[in-house]
């Protein structure tokens, strides 16, 4: 599975968007782009995925790059129940693993 | 949705002792279960695939005589730390590998805390 990149640490503003970036510049043609988040001491909750169009759903939307070597995470407004550590995972179509890189932790501030 | 439960949430034991942590998909059948170990402040870390029926696949560096898997049921996979050490404390997560249709996902426990003493 691809290798993905993503900044540490964000802060956002309580009611702004938060857009969480994510590289993975070595992405395969078949490999797609999940997000997940970790609230403190919870297990971590899917958000969304994809392939090659923008998704969205009722948590966020994904916007992936023509080249699909980058991705945005947004969280149109940010609560501060949405501080939590952001996972970008590229995962191939025959794979039921994950792995897990070091995400980001956002911070959201009233 | 589709829901996981991790048993105990947490657990304090002394060193030496076995402790056995429980991982039950409540609304769903799978046949893959994975369990991730997650450090302080680190990213969690897969330790093993949990196979209904077969043997678990385990990472490299992870001691299979040590975490012992178990998934006797198409809803519960359990992982027994044997002779816990002080090392072994960590944040166990258990995920259950959902397939329904085009749905094929990984849901996740709420996650075991264990502390050895």
């Amino acid at each position: 599975d691809a290798k993905t990149t993503q900044p540490p640490s964000m802060d956002c503003a309580e009611g702004r968007a938060a857009n969480l970036p994510c590289n993975h510049s070595t992405i395969s043609g078949n490999e797609y782009v999940y997000w997940y988040r970790q609230i403190h001491s919870q297990g971590p909750q899917y958000i969304i995925h994809g392939l090659k169009n923008n998704e969205t759903n009722e948590m966020a939307s994904l916007i992936i790059t023509e080249d699909r070597k980058s991705s945005t995470l947004i969280l149109p407004h940010a609560t501060l129940r949405d501080t939590a550590v952001y996972y970008c995972i590229v995962r191939g179509p025959g794979a039921n693993n994950l792995f897990f890189g070091t995400g980001t932790r956002l911070t959201v501030i009233p | 949705g589709a829901v996981v439960s991790q048993h105990p949430s947490r657990v304090i034991c002394k060193s030496g002792t076995s402790v056995k942590i429980e991982c039950r998909s409540l609304d769903f059948q799978a046949t893959t279960m994975f369990w991730y170990r997650q450090f302080p402040k680190k990213s969690l870390m897969l330790m093993a695939t949990s196979n209904e029926g077969s043997k678990a696949t385990y990472e490299q560096g992870v001691e299979k005589d040590k975490f012992l898997i178990n998934h006797a049921s198409l809803t519960l996979s359990t992982l027994t730390v044997t002779s816990a050490h002080p090392e072994d404390s960590s944040f166990y997560i258990c995920s259950a590998y959902m397939t329904s249709g085009s749905l094929n996902e990984q849901f996740f426990g709420p996650g075991t805390r264990l502390t050895v003493l």
